[in-house]
């Protein structure tokens, strides 16, 4: 079974700059999650989708920040315009529903590690 | 409020065993998860709580107590690889079922 896909793998920016990352959740999860990682701290979420609605942005700065999952599979963040805070790994995650017989346990891709200067 | 308190940074010797804990303050509890993150990579699921009591799974172990807000994680025999952050987080039903994430633990085996 495939994992979680990311890309890319490294990014490097200058200040005010624009970002894109893009994530191919694991086959048949509904959920999709994008984390913020800043070393040394743990996940922070930015946004959950359910399908292609979403959950809770309740923590996406919207001011720069943009995610999308059109179709309910793939989706796509994008910062705009960067600022030298948003350096940090940003992480895809999915899951299937929690239900009775799994924990609803998440699934990471290897990340998305942004560099802005 | 919720909150997650787990120690910065552990050191241990390989062949040994660590005890990592983790407490936590949410309104809502609905399972706690450990995950191992390797540096540079991403976190891997390791194992859930929900109930009291211990779960055990080959050389690792997790313990939870719901009356005490505390969980911890037992790691057994450990080895070089065991090196690594180890996260724990809470499944809170008061915040739409969303992880409530510690900083994390560092733990570095020495040989």
């Amino acid at each position: 079974e495939a994992g979680v896909a990311q890309s890319p793998r490294y990014k490097i920016i200058e200040k005010r700059q624009s970002v894109a990352f893009w994530c191919n959740p694991i086959s048949g999860h509904a959920t999709l999650y994008w984390y913020q990682q800043i070393l040394g701290q743990g996940p922070k979420l930015l946004i959950q989708f359910q399908n292609n609605g979403v959950v809770d942005d309740s923590q996406l700065p919207k001011d720069r920040f943009s995610a999308e999952r059109l179709k309910g599979v793939d989706s796509t963040l994008k910062i705009q315009p960067a600022k030298l805070e948003d350096s940090a790994v940003y992480l895809c995650a999915s899951s299937l529903a929690r239900d009775s017989t799994n924990t609803g346990e998440l699934f990471f891709g290897e990340g998305s590690r942004l560099t802005v200067l | 409020g919720q909150n997650i308190d787990q120690p910065t940074e552990m050191t241990a010797t390989e062949g040994a065993i660590v005890q990592i804990n983790c407490t936590y303050q949410t309104s809502g509890f609905n399972g706690l998860f450990w995950y191992q993150q390797h540096a540079g990579e991403a976190p891997t699921f390791l194992s859930y709580n929900v109930l009291d009591g211990l779960e055990e799974k080959g050389r690792f172990s997790s313990f939870l107590s719901r009356s005490k807000g505390y969980s911890y994680l037992l790691l057994k025999e450990l080895q070089m690889k065991d090196s690594a952050s180890y996260l724990c987080a809470v499944r809170d039903r008061d915040s739409n079922y969303q992880l409530i994430w510690g900083a994390g633990t560092k733990l570095i085996i020495k040989p």
